[in-house]
């Protein structure tokens, strides 16, 4: 089935340090998300893009809809200890046969050390 | 105002058993979607609802099933529960649907023994 795709897997940076990730498709998506999630609580949505090559930004988080529309990126700037958690990028996935269901990529872990 | 509400937050069950959790979504939204999420297999879409009516189901067996009320509240149905069904169980809600912008819950963690 259709699947999303996340690197790196897992990050360790230091505090201070800007981070970049990326999620790629072999199919074409119209709308790509970012959540984040915590330890213990459910995704939050951090970022929305709807437009190939849109770049928006949400605090020290800014996130790219890829040319292709079969990538996004999500960058953090100057990292702190509550950015720790797991990244994901969704976005719906149509099919012929069903209304539009919102995918998840497997996430990337990010760690932050003081 | 209120967040999306799951209940229970833990839960331990046995092998055979069925289990119901229970999702109350953002006042005012009508959509509400259900995901599973293990360490192996990540976010899967199980399924949502939309004005009671199922708007779009996942790939999990028929044990799995939904459904909404006319409050939008939601409730999803585990029959003959197996151990690969221990989970966390997100509920997410949105205004309408298609509305991408979801709020998620904070899950249920289901544990089968």
């Amino acid at each position: 089935g259709q699947q999303l795709n996340q690197s790196p897997q897992s990050m360790f940076i230091q505090e201070g340090e800007d981070v970049s990730m990326n999620c790629t498709s072999s199919s074409i998506f119209n709308t790509w998300l970012w959540y984040k999630q915590e330890p213990g609580e459910g995704p939050v949505l951090l970022i929305a893009l709807y437009k190939a090559g849109e770049l928006t930004s949400n605090g020290r988080l800014t996130a790219q809809f890829g040319i292709t529309r079969k990538d996004s990126f999500l960058n953090i700037s100057a990292s702190i200890p509550s950015d720790v958690g797991i990244y994901f990028c969704a976005g719906p996935f149509f099919s012929e046969t069903s209304y539009d269901k919102v995918i998840f990529g497997p996430g990337t872990s990010l760690s932050v050390i003081p | 105002k209120a967040g999306v509400t799951q209940t229970p937050r833990y839960l331990i069950k046995t092998r055979g058993q069925q289990v119901t959790l229970s999702c109350s979504p953002i006042s005012g939204h009508r959509s509400v979607s259900w995901y599973q999420q293990t360490p192996g297999q990540g976010l899967q879409f199980l399924f949502e609802y939309f004005s009671e009516t199922q708007r779009n189901k996942g790939n999990f067996p028929g044990r799995f099933s939904g459904r909404q009320f006319s409050n939008s509240r939601s409730e999803m149905n585990v029959s003959t529960l197996e151990l690969g069904d221990s989970a966390l169980y997100l509920c997410a809600s949105s205004l309408t649907a298609p509305n991408y912008g979801y709020t998620f819950g904070s899950g249920t963690r289901l544990t089968v023994v």
